[in-house]
């Protein structure tokens, strides 16, 4: 079981470019979702998914998007980068208890 | 608004010297206080559950415990593996998005 897996570890952006985040899980778990963290604040919930073609909005939606089509993934889509959008992602999957919720590695984002 | 406020945001401990971290919460509803350990570069990783005031769960050298306004995570005689930032975050009903408001953590350093 190679749990959450996240690419790319780190990646630099210009401002107005696109990008995917890849998150990935092998542990058929229903639940995923994406966080932020940012200095001196907590994770924030950017979006959700609750199975397979399922999604929905987070405390943070803004600048995002997700689609879920299978399982296993669930990419977090920057449509048009910013600079505020600089932070470190968290992708998180679980089955149906909150105890089984693992997170993945992170990807660390710079938007310049 | 839910609220999560963790203190102290660092801690800096000899090993072997006992001490609690506080997590208080406001919150319309609580379904659960959950703590994760975080360490550098890496993603949270999950240690407790509590669901109801009373209620303990002990780990190791770690315990936490909750009140009907705040927890406590315990940590007693530490070593130095144990430094990591612990997060603490809150479950609540009422509908909304699924996922969990998270403190902004304490930094934990343990001294050899």
């Amino acid at each position: 079981n190679a749990g959450v897996t996240q690419t790319p570890k780190f990646q630099v952006l210009k401002t107005g470019q696109s990008m995917t985040l890849q998150c990935a899980q092998d542990m058929n778990h229903e639940y995923m979702s994406w966080y932020r963290q940012d200095p001196g604040m907590g994770l924030r919930l950017i979006h959700y998914s609750v199975g397979a073609g399922i999604t929905d909005q987070g405390e943070v939606p803004n600048g995002y998007n997700v689609s879920r089509s299978t399982t296993e993934d669930f990419p977090l889509r920057l449509l048009s980068a910013a600079p505020s959008q600089t932070s470190v992602y968290f992708c998180a999957s679980r089955s149906g208890g909150w105890e089984t919720q693992y997170f993945g590695p992170g990807t660390r984002l710079l938007v310049l | 608004e839910d609220q999560v406020t963790q203190s102290p945001e660092a801690l800096r401990l000899q090993e072997g010297e006992s001490s609690s971290l506080n997590c208080s919460y406001t919150v319309s509803g609580l379904r659960g206080l959950f703590w994760y350990r975080q360490d550098p570069g890496k993603g949270p990783e999950f240690l407790f559950t509590l669901y109801s005031a009373g209620e303990e769960k002990e780990k190791e050298r770690l315990k936490a415990t909750l009140t009907k306004k705040e927890s406590f995570l315990h940590i007693t005689a530490p070593k130095p593996e144990d430094s990591a930032t612990y997060l603490c975050a809150v479950r609540v009903s009422g509908g909304g998005a699924d996922g969990l408001t998270f403190g902004k953590g304490t930094h934990l350093i343990i001294q050899p």
